[in-house]
């Protein structure tokens, strides 16, 4: 039962580097989310994706692009790493609107750190 | 801004003692959630609540959702070293989940 699944688990990038954070899920969710966390500040959402071919951004979008081509996969772009970028990432998939009592299953993080 | 905020940030206890945990907002929610994150892995859901007085209990640790459903409680009793951990609560935010920055809980053996 692999549920999430996210690679790397860990990263450096140089300054300026791109590099693209992979997410599958194999639980048909069509609901899809990409978090950053930093220490003190709880998820703060990036993007969202509500099925295949649709995406939104969340709280902190600028310097990432998204992609949803197919159920599975919601992969995460860095273009042009920076500093501030270095977080802990976490992608979460559920199978409705959370706000129907449904549950966010996260998969286990990509630490990335910008050098 | 963050729109659910915890207290306290950090929280160090003795094994057997207990311990409660708040998550406020100026905000109404339809729903909060609590999920606990320990060191290396993402957050899993602990409980859902979606009516405004709801008490739900799981084993030790008690849920409360406030009659105005602006705010939230996580009470455990009789702490035990397994049950260290980051606590984050979550609200629905326009069908996007909104976290609370967590509360880091350490029980000592």
């Amino acid at each position: 039962n692999a549920g999430v699944t996210q690679t790397p688990k860990f990263r450096i990038l140089k300054i300026g580097q791109s590099m693209t954070l992979q997410c599958t899920q194999d639980m048909n969710h069509n609901y899809m989310y990409w978090y950053r966390q930093d220490p003190g500040m709880g998820l703060k959402l990036i993007y969202y994706s509500v099925g295949a071919g649709i995406t939104d951004k969340g709280e902190v979008p600028n310097g990432y692009n998204v992609s949803r081509s197919t159920t599975e996969d919601f992969p995460l772009r860095l273009e042009l790493a920076a500093p501030s970028q270095t977080s802990v990432y976490f992608c979460a998939s559920s199978y409705g609107v959370v706000s129907l009592n449904t549950e966010a299953f996260f998969g286990q993080g990509t630490r990335l750190t910008v050098v | 801004t963050q729109l659910l905020k915890q207290s306290p940030q950090f929280l160090s206890i003795q094994e057997g003692e207990n311990l409660t945990v708040y998550c406020n907002s100026s905000s109404v929610f339809s729903s909060l959630q609590w999920y606990r994150q320990e060191p290396g892995e993402g957050p899993v859901l602990l409980v859902t609540v979606v009516t405004g007085g709801e008490v739900k209990k799981l084993k030790r640790l008690t849920f409360q959702f406030g009659d105005a459903r602006k705010d939230s409680s996580l009470h455990i009793t009789a702490a035990q070293p397994g049950d260290t951990g980051l606590y984050l609560c979550a609200g629905d935010n326009d069908y996007k989940l909104s976290f609370g920055a967590g509360t880091t809980v350490t029980v000592r053996a």
